[in-house]
């Protein structure tokens, strides 16, 4: 299968714990984004890659929050001291620069208790 | 800040009938995707607009992108069960930023 894979796809942890998320885009995408969703939501935008460069983050990120994409390839997601309100599904997508196009992940959904 | 608008929320209608949801931002979009998302899966990229205008087909679907490029608007003709889903629409307000989706529209069919 070559489309974006995420893992784990499940993740329940108490609050206070810090959890990370891996995401493995489409080989040959250079661009990687980071959306969280609610129930009943569209995808919000959290944060993006094009290569191993963190262009944008939403002001929604807490300082909880920090991904990274250390050779351009796949990408981590931590979110440290983890709240409830912090229960989503995590999405992972990518795409090629200059295309708009994403493709998304199965995602990774968050409980935390 | 920059936000796209996205109604109705739900749709309810009998298999057979037609479908429209529509999407609206208060400032000019570069493009405009439209995605699916069923029950339990993630958003599935359907279409992407990006001319003044634009009408694009997909066999039942019609997707139109306004004049103005505030505005667009997915249109299934004579719904069927696999329609079920969530459709978003996903703005972007130049070709280097990211997109910003709508809340969706809930689609369901009775048979």
């Amino acid at each position: 299968d070559t489309g974006v894979s995420q893992n784990p796809r499940h993740k329940i942890t108490k609050r206070g714990q810090n959890v990370t998320f891996r995401c493995d885009p489409i080989s040959e995408h250079n661009r990687l984004y980071w959306y969280r969703q609610t129930l009943g939501q569209g995808p919000e935008f959290l944060t993006y890659f094009q290569n191993e460069a963190q262009l944008e983050k939403s002001r929604l990120l807490s300082d909880r929050f920090s991904a990274e994409r250390p050779k351009g390839s796949f990408s981590t997601l931590e979110i440290q001291r983890t709240e409830q309100g912090d229960s989503a599904m995590y999405l992972c997508a990518s795409s090629f620069a200059g295309q708009e196009t994403q493709y998304f992940g199965p995602g990774t959904r968050l409980l935390v208790l | 800040g920059q936000q796209v608008m996205q109604i109705p929320q739900y749709q309810h209608v009998q298999e057979g009938e037609d479908f429209t949801t529509y999407c609206n931002s208060s400032t000019t979009l570069s493009n405009i995707q439209w995605y699916k998302q069923r029950p339990g899966g993630h958003p599935v990229f359907l279409i992407q607009l990006v001319k003044s205008g634009e009408v694009k087909k997909q066999k039942r679907l019609t997707f139109q992108f306004g004049e103005a490029k505030k505005n667009s608007s997915l249109h299934i003709t004579a719904t069927q069960t696999t329609d079920v889903g969530t459709y978003f629409c996903a703005g972007s307000y130049s070709s280097a930023s990211k997109i910003i989706f709508g809340s969706g529209t809930r689609l369901s069919i009775r048979p």
